[in-house]
């Protein structure tokens, strides 16, 4: 995995509380993405930034935001916990949006 | 909007033989096209890309896919399965054109070996 930690790896959380998680590079790359893995569905974008301080949505938005405050790190959360949104979270770094895009080793999030 | 279809979800080989996995995609621009590999509690690892160079497309571990615009098609093969190909695969397009440049992956296929 080049230089893409998450954390928490695992978490276990009830249903209407906050949660957040982080993505760390080390690389300097300039976009970072945060997805959710799904059976069935693949992989799905949910936000992605191009910059500090800038960030887009992806096509599974609601429910979640997301904060590039310094280039090395990119938070993902979730204001109130729902169910359906119990997953397995990656975040993905590329130079360039028209770079391949490395992928950090996951979070599975769990929301009873 | 461009989309990718991976037309198997589950396929089964025994050590050795050829692997094959199948990847339908629709673009309306010459898309960029990805193969990623997930092992088991892992992140995606990337096998291989093409980007409208050369239409075989050679990756890591021995695999390689062939472009093939008139079949949409971008099928990745390998030509001796070993255990440790055992994972899931996915199939991914990247749009060409500007502003639509997001990754839409397919299902994936998970690939069994058998000893």
């Amino acid at each position: 995995d080049a230089g893409i930690t998450q954390s928490p790896r695992h978490k276990v959380t009830e249903t209407g509380t906050p949660v957040t998680l982080r993505c760390h590079q080390t690389e300097n790359h300039r976009y970072m993405y945060w997805y959710r893995q799904d059976p069935g569905h693949g992989l799905r974008l949910i936000h992605y930034s191009y910059g500090v301080k800038d960030t887009d949505k992806g096509e599974v938005s609601d429910g979640y935001s997301v904060s590039r405050s310094k280039t090395e790190d990119f938070l993902l959360t979730l204001e109130s916990a729902t169910s359906s949104q119990t997953s397995v979270y990656f975040c993905a770094i590329s130079e360039s949006v028209r770079d391949e895009q490395y992928f950090g080793p996951g979070t599975r999030l769990t929301v009873t | 909007a461009q989309s990718v279809t991976q037309l198997d979800s589950h396929v089964s080989v025994s050590e050795g033989t050829p692997v094959l996995l199948r990847c339908n995609y629709s673009s309306s621009y010459s898309p960029s096209l990805f193969w990623y590999v997930q092992h088991p509690n892992k992140g995606l690892q990337l096998l291989l890309k093409y980007t409208s160079a050369a239409t075989l497309v050679k990756g890591i571990n021995g695999f390689e896919a062939e472009f093939k615009k008139s079949e949409t098609s971008f099928h990745l093969t390998k030509p001796s399965a070993h255990m440790s190909d055992a994972a899931e695969y996915f199939c991914v397009v990247r749009g060409a054109n500007f502003g639509n440049e997001k990754l839409t992956f397919g299902t994936g296929t998970r690939l069994t070996i058998i000893p």
